[in-house]
Protein backbone atom coordinates (compact mmCIF):
# COMPACT_ATOMS: atom_id res chain seq x y z
CA UNK A 1 0.00 0.00 0.00
CA UNK A 2 0.92 3.46 -0.07
CA UNK A 3 0.04 6.73 2.00
CA UNK A 4 -0.15 10.06 -0.03
CA UNK A 5 0.03 13.20 1.91
CA UNK A 6 -0.92 16.10 -0.48
CA UNK A 7 -1.38 19.51 -0.17
CA UNK A 8 -3.35 22.30 0.47
CA UNK A 9 -6.77 20.52 0.79
CA UNK A 10 -8.46 23.42 -0.93
CA UNK A 11 -7.73 27.19 -1.73
CA UNK A 12 -9.69 29.46 -2.80
CA UNK A 13 -7.89 31.64 -5.84
CA UNK A 14 -8.17 34.52 -8.32
CA UNK A 15 -8.17 34.37 -11.71
CA UNK A 16 -4.78 34.70 -13.65
CA UNK A 17 -2.90 33.76 -10.52
CA UNK A 18 -0.75 29.93 -10.32
CA UNK A 19 -1.48 27.24 -7.88
CA UNK A 20 1.18 24.94 -6.87
CA UNK A 21 -0.30 21.78 -5.09
CA UNK A 22 2.24 19.20 -3.38
CA UNK A 23 2.18 15.40 -3.58
CA UNK A 24 3.79 13.32 -0.76
CA UNK A 25 4.62 9.34 -0.93
CA UNK A 26 5.70 7.61 2.55
CA UNK A 27 7.51 4.83 -0.05
CA UNK A 28 9.70 5.12 -3.50
CA UNK A 29 7.45 4.63 -6.77
CA UNK A 30 8.38 4.99 -10.05
CA UNK A 31 5.35 6.90 -11.47
CA UNK A 32 3.01 9.35 -10.02
CA UNK A 33 -0.17 10.42 -11.87
CA UNK A 34 -1.99 13.64 -11.90
CA UNK A 35 -5.96 13.41 -12.32
CA UNK A 36 -8.79 16.32 -12.23
CA UNK A 37 -11.90 15.75 -11.20
CA UNK A 38 -14.25 18.26 -12.70
CA UNK A 39 -17.80 19.22 -10.37
CA UNK A 40 -20.28 16.03 -10.62
CA UNK A 41 -17.95 14.73 -13.10
CA UNK A 42 -15.19 11.49 -12.98
CA UNK A 43 -11.81 11.62 -12.87
CA UNK A 44 -9.48 12.01 -16.03
CA UNK A 45 -5.68 11.62 -16.10
CA UNK A 46 -3.72 14.77 -16.86
CA UNK A 47 -0.22 13.82 -16.85
CA UNK A 48 2.59 10.97 -15.39
CA UNK A 49 5.47 12.11 -14.13
CA UNK A 50 8.29 9.95 -13.45
CA UNK A 51 11.67 11.09 -11.59
CA UNK A 52 14.27 12.45 -13.42
CA UNK A 53 12.20 12.89 -17.13
CA UNK A 54 9.72 15.17 -18.16
CA UNK A 55 5.77 13.95 -17.56
CA UNK A 56 4.13 12.60 -20.18
CA UNK A 57 0.89 14.56 -20.91
CA UNK A 58 -2.96 13.38 -22.07
CA UNK A 59 -4.74 14.67 -25.03
CA UNK A 60 -6.07 17.90 -24.17
CA UNK A 61 -3.36 19.12 -21.25
CA UNK A 62 -0.22 21.01 -21.67
CA UNK A 63 3.05 21.95 -20.12
CA UNK A 64 2.47 25.24 -20.06
CA UNK A 65 -0.78 24.90 -18.01
CA UNK A 66 -0.19 22.00 -15.53
CA UNK A 67 3.91 21.93 -15.48
CA UNK A 68 4.99 19.18 -12.91
CA UNK A 69 7.83 18.43 -11.46
CA UNK A 70 9.27 15.11 -9.73
CA UNK A 71 12.64 16.00 -7.81
CA UNK A 72 12.98 12.26 -6.17
CA UNK A 73 10.63 9.07 -5.90
CA UNK A 74 8.38 10.12 -3.29
CA UNK A 75 7.54 13.82 -4.39
CA UNK A 76 5.71 15.48 -7.06
CA UNK A 77 4.42 19.20 -7.82
CA UNK A 78 1.54 19.74 -10.27
CA UNK A 79 1.18 23.50 -10.68
CA UNK A 80 -1.71 25.02 -12.50
CA UNK A 81 -1.54 28.16 -14.18
CA UNK A 82 -2.68 31.51 -15.17
CA UNK A 83 -6.59 30.28 -13.35
CA UNK A 84 -9.52 30.46 -15.07
CA UNK A 85 -12.97 29.84 -13.03
CA UNK A 86 -12.93 26.29 -15.49
CA UNK A 87 -9.67 25.19 -13.53
CA UNK A 88 -11.91 25.08 -10.24
CA UNK A 89 -11.59 21.00 -10.03
CA UNK A 90 -10.60 18.97 -7.42
CA UNK A 91 -6.91 17.73 -8.16
CA UNK A 92 -5.74 14.18 -6.89
CA UNK A 93 -2.57 12.45 -6.57
CA UNK A 94 -1.92 9.10 -7.51
CA UNK A 95 0.37 6.14 -7.11
CA UNK A 96 0.62 2.33 -8.18
CA UNK A 97 3.11 0.65 -6.46
CA UNK A 98 1.36 -2.80 -7.51
CA UNK A 99 -1.78 -3.67 -9.12
CA UNK A 100 -4.21 -1.11 -7.52
CA UNK A 101 -4.01 2.75 -7.58
CA UNK A 102 -4.04 4.77 -4.60
CA UNK A 103 -4.96 8.94 -4.05
CA UNK A 104 -4.09 11.16 -1.91
CA UNK A 105 -7.25 13.44 -0.40
CA UNK A 106 -7.15 16.06 -3.29
CA UNK A 107 -7.30 19.52 -3.55
CA UNK A 108 -10.44 21.11 -3.66
CA UNK A 109 -9.50 24.55 -6.37
CA UNK A 110 -12.39 26.99 -6.35
CA UNK A 111 -10.87 29.98 -9.18
CA UNK A 112 -12.93 33.06 -8.45
CA UNK B 1 -8.26 1.06 -25.74
CA UNK B 2 -10.39 0.36 -22.69
CA UNK B 3 -13.66 2.18 -21.34
CA UNK B 4 -16.26 1.69 -18.85
CA UNK B 5 -19.88 2.52 -18.41
CA UNK B 6 -21.67 2.53 -15.03
CA UNK B 7 -25.41 2.51 -15.49
CA UNK B 8 -27.00 5.06 -13.43
CA UNK B 9 -25.66 7.91 -12.13
CA UNK B 10 -27.65 7.87 -9.06
CA UNK B 11 -28.76 4.97 -7.21
CA UNK B 12 -30.81 5.35 -4.00
CA UNK B 13 -31.95 2.37 -1.59
CA UNK B 14 -33.56 2.42 2.16
CA UNK B 15 -31.22 1.13 4.84
CA UNK B 16 -30.89 -2.58 4.79
CA UNK B 17 -31.53 -3.08 1.54
CA UNK B 18 -29.70 -4.52 -1.55
CA UNK B 19 -27.34 -2.09 -3.17
CA UNK B 20 -26.35 -3.22 -6.92
CA UNK B 21 -24.10 -0.70 -8.34
CA UNK B 22 -23.64 -1.32 -12.21
CA UNK B 23 -20.39 -1.68 -14.18
CA UNK B 24 -19.74 -2.91 -18.28
CA UNK B 25 -16.36 -2.90 -19.28
CA UNK B 26 -14.68 -2.80 -23.00
CA UNK B 27 -11.44 -4.09 -23.31
CA UNK B 28 -9.96 -6.00 -25.65
CA UNK B 29 -6.72 -8.16 -23.30
CA UNK B 30 -8.17 -9.54 -20.28
CA UNK B 31 -8.61 -6.43 -17.67
CA UNK B 32 -7.97 -5.28 -14.08
CA UNK B 33 -10.99 -3.90 -12.57
CA UNK B 34 -11.52 -1.96 -9.44
CA UNK B 35 -13.61 -0.67 -7.54
CA UNK B 36 -13.45 2.66 -5.78
CA UNK B 37 -15.54 4.94 -3.29
CA UNK B 38 -15.44 8.45 -2.34
CA UNK B 39 -16.87 9.96 0.21
CA UNK B 40 -17.67 13.88 1.07
CA UNK B 41 -14.79 16.25 0.78
CA UNK B 42 -12.19 13.08 0.55
CA UNK B 43 -10.26 11.27 -1.80
CA UNK B 44 -10.63 7.77 -3.58
CA UNK B 45 -10.73 4.54 -1.58
CA UNK B 46 -9.87 1.16 -3.11
CA UNK B 47 -13.03 -1.07 -2.46
CA UNK B 48 -12.03 -4.19 -4.09
CA UNK B 49 -10.04 -5.83 -6.98
CA UNK B 50 -9.87 -8.37 -9.78
CA UNK B 51 -7.38 -9.81 -11.58
CA UNK B 52 -7.25 -13.22 -12.09
CA UNK B 53 -8.63 -16.34 -10.62
CA UNK B 54 -11.51 -16.63 -8.38
CA UNK B 55 -14.66 -14.11 -10.16
CA UNK B 56 -16.26 -13.20 -7.09
CA UNK B 57 -14.04 -10.71 -5.22
CA UNK B 58 -14.70 -9.30 -1.72
CA UNK B 59 -13.85 -6.29 -0.37
CA UNK B 60 -14.12 -3.89 2.70
CA UNK B 61 -17.86 -3.10 4.25
CA UNK B 62 -19.62 -6.33 2.90
CA UNK B 63 -19.06 -4.86 -0.32
CA UNK B 64 -18.36 -7.82 -3.19
CA UNK B 65 -18.48 -7.97 -7.39
CA UNK B 66 -18.41 -10.33 -9.86
CA UNK B 67 -16.18 -10.70 -12.72
CA UNK B 68 -18.79 -11.95 -15.69
CA UNK B 69 -16.62 -12.12 -19.04
CA UNK B 70 -19.24 -12.77 -21.41
CA UNK B 71 -21.54 -10.11 -20.14
CA UNK B 72 -18.15 -8.00 -19.76
CA UNK B 73 -19.45 -6.61 -16.23
CA UNK B 74 -18.53 -6.12 -12.80
CA UNK B 75 -20.89 -5.17 -10.79
CA UNK B 76 -20.70 -4.18 -7.33
CA UNK B 77 -23.40 -5.77 -4.42
CA UNK B 78 -23.89 -5.22 -0.89
CA UNK B 79 -26.76 -7.13 0.94
CA UNK B 80 -27.97 -4.59 3.34
CA UNK B 81 -26.88 -1.05 2.89
CA UNK B 82 -25.92 1.13 5.99
CA UNK B 83 -26.20 5.31 5.93
CA UNK B 84 -22.64 5.13 6.23
CA UNK B 85 -22.29 3.25 2.84
CA UNK B 86 -23.74 7.19 0.70
CA UNK B 87 -21.05 8.07 -1.41
CA UNK B 88 -19.77 8.29 -5.06
CA UNK B 89 -18.88 4.89 -6.34
CA UNK B 90 -16.56 4.55 -9.08
CA UNK B 91 -15.68 1.52 -11.03
CA UNK B 92 -12.16 1.26 -13.22
CA UNK B 93 -10.42 -1.02 -15.61
CA UNK B 94 -7.01 -1.01 -16.88
CA UNK B 95 -5.08 -3.41 -19.09
CA UNK B 96 -3.95 -6.54 -17.09
CA UNK B 97 -0.20 -6.46 -16.75
CA UNK B 98 2.70 -4.14 -16.30
CA UNK B 99 1.74 -0.46 -13.53
CA UNK B 100 2.20 2.08 -16.24
CA UNK B 101 -0.97 1.03 -17.82
CA UNK B 102 -3.99 3.53 -18.46
CA UNK B 103 -6.49 3.48 -15.64
CA UNK B 104 -9.93 4.19 -16.91
CA UNK B 105 -12.60 4.95 -14.66
CA UNK B 106 -16.45 5.28 -15.42
CA UNK B 107 -18.53 8.37 -14.34
CA UNK B 108 -19.52 7.23 -10.82
CA UNK B 109 -23.16 6.64 -9.30
CA UNK B 110 -23.65 8.07 -6.32
CA UNK B 111 -25.08 6.06 -3.98
CA UNK B 112 -28.54 7.81 -1.29
CA UNK B 113 -28.88 5.79 1.42
CA UNK B 114 -32.84 6.71 2.95
CA UNK B 115 -33.63 6.20 6.58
Amino acid sequence: SAVISQKPSRDICQRGTSLTIQCQVDSQVTMMFWYRQQPGQSLTLIATANQGSEATYESGFVIDKFPISRPNLTFSTLTVSNMSPEDSSIYLCSVRPGVEAFFGQGTRLTVV
Amino acid sequence: AQSVTQLGSHVSVSEGALVLLRCNYSSSVPPYLFWYVQYPNQGLQLLLKYTTGATLVKGINGFEAEFKKSETSFHLTKPSAHMSDAAEYFCAVRISGGSNYKLTFGKGTLLTVNP
